[in-house]
């Protein structure tokens, strides 16, 4: 079943603004990830933030997570027309010895107009 | 970060075949992920793959139909077998980083079967 579940699920912007995703998760993580896909090529790690953290950014991304309302979002400030991909968040689930597994939602496809 | 590759990028395949996907990580993982990705779809986990032993397949997966090979710590294969059309998508490997919990991903092998 699905562990992450983004809203919205396709969002366009111009170039120059800013934009917003958002995660939601049913059940108690340790970390959540969100990622990067362009046009149906491999994924592209962006920044991982722990249970315990609440916010980090890295370059023009801000990651926030709320572990109370079970929520995370994205923001990209200052869009160009080369963000435009989908984008996904990930949650890990470690339940011991070797069982791990990252639960992906469904996505957001961003697209940026020049 | 970790670097994995994946051969083929791409295969077009006639129904009732068997493609076996190469996936090559440039660091020794104790684990390795195949993940599915159906069009317009988010990602699957179908299998963990451990060295030494038996991959460990998620519910709707079966080892006869995704058999997995794992013979060292830095390789893993993917068979995809007795294939239909339902089988076309993208599918990927995945790993961890050496020093974080971060899963990095292989660039995909979209596979499209008639």
């Amino acid at each position: 079943s699905q562990q992450g579940e983004e809203d919205p699920q396709a969002l366009s912007i111009q170039e120059g603004e800013n934009a917003t995703m958002n995660c939601s998760y049913k059940t108690s993580i340790n970390n959540l990830q969100w990622y990067r896909q362009n046009s149906g090529r491999g994924l592209v790690h962006l920044i991982l933030i722990r249970s315990n953290e609440r916010e980090k950014h890295s370059g023009r991304l801000r990651v926030t997570l709320d572990t109370s309302k079970k929520s995370s979002s994205l923001l990209i400030t200052a869009s160009r027309a080369a963000d435009t991909a989908s984008y996904f968040c990930a949650t890990d689930e470690w339940s011991g010895g070797s069982n791990y597994k990252l639960t992906f939602g469904k996505g957001t496809l961003l697209t940026v107009n020049p | 970060s970790a670097v994995i590759s994946q051969k083929p990028s791409r295969d077009i395949c006639q129904r009732g075949t068997s493609l076996t996907i190469q996936c090559q990580v440039d660091s020794q993982v104790t684990m390795m992920f195949w993940y599915r990705q159906q069009p317009g779809q988010s990602l699957t986990l179908i299998a963990t793959a451990n060295q030494g032993s038996e991959a460990t397949y998620e519910s709707g997966f079966v080892i006869d139909k995704f058999p997995i090979s794992r013979p060292n710590l830095t390789f893993s294969t993917l068979t995809v077998s007795n294939m239909s059309p339902e089988d076309s998508s993208i599918y990927l490997c995945s790993a961890p980083g050496l020093i974080s919990d971060t899963q990095y991903f292989g660039p995909g092998t979209r596979l499209t079967v008639l």
